[in-house]
């Protein structure tokens, strides 16, 4: 069964590094969403991505947040310099081309910023 | 704009009872979405079940179904017959009927089921 791949699953970095998660989403998807969830709260819409564009983000995806889909199959969220507060778990997910609103979800990257 | 409304935090049951989960939400769209999402430990999340806003009929999957109250806003998911692979975290979630919009989730009820 076709499923969304997330690499890595856990990332340590420093505060200010540079971190790339990326996203393998399900091939005939069309829609493409990243969320985040830090410890015990509830799960945040970062960005929607649709025809190789921002659809649309949240107040959360600030300049410091990017999104690319570099070769057609990746879906990558860049972190340009980390903070203490972008720990949390980042989720990728598709939707098909007709969107009827099931989202598959990857398994998560748990990002820890030290 | 949207937001979902999880009152309860946790849960407890015992295997094979039956159990309900409580959501609402608040919006001033007429065509929307309504799901719920289930995330077992460590697992991604997956569909539960999904509500047209436009059927009156209540969703069912299975051992799952939903109570929809449009006018109340409210959406609760009942789980019959639980069993232990139900333990997870559950999401109640509400997307506007759109060609790209994303889904709002609200902050999960943990349910644990109890041997």
């Amino acid at each position: 069964e076709p499923e969304v791949t997330q690499t890595p699953s856990h990332q340590v970095t420093q505060m200010g590094q540079e971190v790339i998660l990326r996203c393998v989403p399900i091939s005939n998807h069309l829609y493409f969403y990243w969320y985040r969830q830090i410890l015990g709260q509830k799960v945040e819409f970062l960005v929607s991505f649709y025809n190789n564009e921002i659809s649309e983000k949240s107040e959360i995806f600030d300049d410091q947040f990017s999104v690319e889909r570099p070769d057609g199959s990746n879906f990558t969220l860049k972190i340009r310099s980390t903070k203490l507060e972008d720990s949390a778990m980042y989720f990728c997910a598709s939707s098909d081309p007709l969107n009827t609103g099931e989202l598959f979800f990857g398994e998560g990257s748990r990002l820890t910023v030290l | 704009a949207q937001t979902v409304t999880q009152s309860q935090p946790e849960m407890s049951v015992q295997e094979a009872e039956t159990v309900t989960l409580s959501c609402t939400y608040d919006t001033s769209e007429s065509n929307y979405y309504l799901f719920w999402y289930k995330q077992p430990p460590s697992r991604q999340m997956i569909l539960v079940i999904r509500q047209e806003a436009y059927k009156q009929q209540n969703a069912t999957e299975n051992r799952f179904s939903v109570n929809f109250q449009k006018a109340a806003k409210s959406f609760s998911l009942k789980i019959s017959d639980s069993q232990l692979g139900d333990t997870a975290m559950y999401f109640c979630a509400f997307m506007k009927q759109g060609r790209d919009d994303k889904i709002i989730f609200g902050k999960g009820t943990r349910l644990h089921i109890l041997p």
